[in-house]
């Protein structure tokens, strides 16, 4: 059973498009990450939110994690080729700082 | 580029082998986290060696095992390979293992088991 469902489970959208991913748990977490994930490399951090109803940005990246900290979004605007690829939600449990990951969410973007 | 390297790339093995699987962790860093990534679904934790001892382990059977020498690098060992065990094999590196620390992820193994 994972312990992090990730929706849609795929995506392909036009550039310039805007999309919403979305993170759910029935747990609550300390604080939840997200990762892209290009083909052919390992996941590479984009952000960590710790806090109930945090709001953070990286450029058209929005990400909020809920105010229960059970669940998260990830909102890209103005979509572009470059964002293509699985991003993943994770959860840090465990105090060996164990990742628990989501189902992923792959995303194509095209011209 | 994270500075964590693994190798080999890619590996084919038949079901009753053994293999291992290397990782040189980003400098500095002195622990390792093991993951499996079975295609299309998330890296699923299978254990983390911090200072040369085991830190931590998920759910995966004994025939998975491993290793963190003293320069912090790390081995995965796996015994009587199985058809499912075919997955991108990731390690991350970071500095302690707590929650706090961000682990930076390798390129992966590729295992593919016949």
């Amino acid at each position: 059973t994972q312990l992090l469902e990730q929706s849609p489970q795929f995506l392909s959208i036009q550039e310039g498009e805007n999309l919403t991913v979305y993170c759910n748990s029935s747990s609550v977490f300390s604080s939840l990450q997200w990762y892209r994930q290009e083909p052919g490399e390992g996941p590479v951090l984009l952000v960590t939110v710790v806090t109930g109803g945090e709001v953070k940005k990286l450029k058209r990246l929005t990400f909020q994690f809920g105010d229960a900290r059970k669940d998260s979004s990830l909102h890209i605007t103005a979509a572009q080729p470059g964002d293509t690829g699985l991003y993943l939600c994770a959860a840090i449990t465990g105090t060996a700082s164990k990742l628990t990951f989501g189902t992923g969410t792959r995303l194509q973007v095209t011209l | 580029e994270t500075g964590v390297t693994q190798s080999p790339t890619h590996l084919i093995k038949t079901r009753g082998q053994q293999v291992t699987l290397r990782c040189s962790s980003q400098s500095g860093h002195n622990t390792v986290s093991w993951y499996q990534q079975a295609l299309g679904q998330g890296p699923q934790f299978i254990f983390q060696y911090y200072r040369e001892e085991e830190n931590g382990r998920g759910n995966f059977p004994p025939r998975f095992s491993g290793l963190q020498f003293p320069n912090y690098s790390s081995e995965l060992n796996v015994n009587a390979l199985e058809l499912d065990d075919s997955a991108l094999y990731l390690c991350a590196s970071s500095l302690g293992g707590g929650p706090k620390n961000i682990q930076y992820f390798g390129a992966g193994t590729r295992l593919s088991v016949l």
